[in-house]
């Protein structure tokens, strides 16, 4: 476990689906942030959440909806999503300038 | 604009070899650099991170360096084997929640 867990690992929906995905973090981080990871390309980050309010929004299409209950935990709910979104979505924490921790993932397929 | 570099994208080498992997950047106001390793389809693991006051940071049989004022970093891999297959990415951090990845070496170690 790398202290930022991520769930569920795979996840196939189709075009007219609500899903969510979720992101938890025990390392006591104030910081905590969605990347997409497509194919052969960069990481994109997609919100960035400080002290459970939104600072940064990458200019992410509304199909894509963070929300941070507290400090902890992390979402992102999915809805009428598109073929193209399909890709590996991962959160990540951190602490001032401690560097980032991880999750594992989420492979989204998007049928 | 702050813009990181990796080179070269990809690499091959028997197992054994000693490697350097090489990470630049256009800007040195930095606050530390994060060398990353992601095994496909999965999260990014942290290897090593360097704050902007180290000049090198050493794991086992890694070994990162800083060098600010050029632009450069490189991680430095002894004894490759095998099971470093992976790709390698950088990341500085340049304060206020930016972090900017390059986009990667994939390294690939000949048994």
């Amino acid at each position: 476990e790398t202290g930022v867990t991520q769930t569920p690992r795979h996840l196939v929906m189709g075009m007219t689906n609500k899903k969510s995905l979720k992101c938890e973090q025990h390392l006591g981080h104030n910081a905590m942030y969605w990347y997409k990871q497509s194919a052969k390309k960069p990481l994109e980050l997609m919100f960035v959440y400080s002290l459970e309010e939104r600072v940064e929004n990458n200019s992410v299409p509304s199909r894509f909806s963070p929300e941070c209950p507290n400090s902890s935990h992390l979402f992102l709910h999915l809805h009428t999503l598109q073929p193209e979104d399909s890709a590996l979505y991962l959160c990540a924490s951190s602490q001032g300038t401690d560097g980032y921790t991880f999750g594992s993932g989420t492979r989204l397929t998007v049928v | 604009k702050q813009e990181v570099t990796q080179i070269p994208a990809a690499l091959s080498v028997p197992e054994g070899e000693n490697l350097v992997l090489n990470c630049s950047f256009t800007d040195s106001a930095i606050y530390n650099l994060q060398w990353f390793r992601q095994d496909p389809g999965k999260g990014l693991t942290s290897l090593l991170l360097i704050q902007s006051s180290q000049r090198e940071q050493t794991s086992g049989r890694l070994n990162a360096s800083l060098d600010k004022s050029s632009g450069r970093s490189t991680l430095y891999i002894a004894a490759s084997q095998p099971g470093d297959s992976a790709t390698y990415l950088c990341a500085v951090y340049t304060g206020g929640f930016k972090t900017i990845f390059g986009a990667g070496t994939r390294l690939f170690v000949k048994a």
